[in-house]
């Protein structure tokens, strides 16, 4: 299957700063990705949709002035989490469709942990 | 709105057995469905997907779908411990412009 990409895998950081997960298509382009976010035990929450060139479409209750999502290029997505608090502690997982399919292709997901 | 529905489980089969995984949807007009595997900690992946009535086979992994009745399942023959895990039911996205629909999943325990 498709292979998709995200950096870093794990991060821990005070409360406050910033962090920046990307997600990168390594063998297709991907115009639209999808960034989800799972607390344990639950289940996948669909956070925002990211589209190539132009704005994000953010899930009802999501922040987008915290939540900042570009997707500068064909491969390439990524979602800064602004001032991070504790409750942002989360597993962050990108999903890409692979070349005007529904198949979806996952990330193998980012682990944050805010201080 | 997309809805499916899956039983949460954990659904307990002994090794070497049949698992037995059930989905249901209310959106007749979904065309394509997935099932994905998710380990805990891990990300989910791809098994299986099924756009046409009837049964499609992979391997150990048997998905079968009936549209009219709005029910996707998915087979896993000669279940093994390393199958336990939760397995999620995803209504497509219209060709990849909106993200899947998913359901809540099945946590699946292969009993050695």
């Amino acid at each position: 299957g498709a292979v998709v990409s995200q950096h870093p895998s794990w991060v821990i950081c005070k409360s406050g700063t910033s962090v920046k997960i990307e997600c990168r298509s390594l063998d297709f382009q991907a115009t639209t990705m999808f960034w989800y976010r799972q607390f344990p035990k639950q289940s996948l929450m669909l956070m925002a949709t990211s589209n190539e060139g132009s704005k994000a479409t953010y899930e009802q209750g999501v922040e987008k002035d915290k939540f900042l999502i570009n997707h500068a290029s064909l491969t390439l997505s990524t979602l800064t989490v602004t001032s991070a608090h504790p409750e942002d502690s989360s597993f962050y997982i990108c999903s890409a469709p692979f070349v005007s399919t529904d198949t979806q292709y996952f990330g193998p997901g980012t682990r944050l942990t805010v201080l | 709105q997309k809805e499916v529905e899956q039983n949460s489980g954990p659904l307990s089969v002994p090794e070497g057995a049949i698992a037995s995984l059930n989905c249901t949807y209310s959106d007749r007009g979904s065309q394509s469905f997935f099932w994905y595997r998710q380990y805990s900690g891990k990300s989910p992946e791809l098994i299986m997907s099924i756009y046409s009535n009837g049964d499609k086979e992979d391997g150990r992994f048997t998905a079968q779908l009936n549209k009219a009745s709005q029910y996707v399942s998915l087979l896993i023959r000669d279940s093994q411990p390393s199958d336990s895990a939760t397995y999620l039911c995803a209504l497509g996205g219209d060709t990849g412009r909106r993200a899947l629909t998913f359901g809540s999943g099945t946590r699946l325990q292969v009993q050695p």
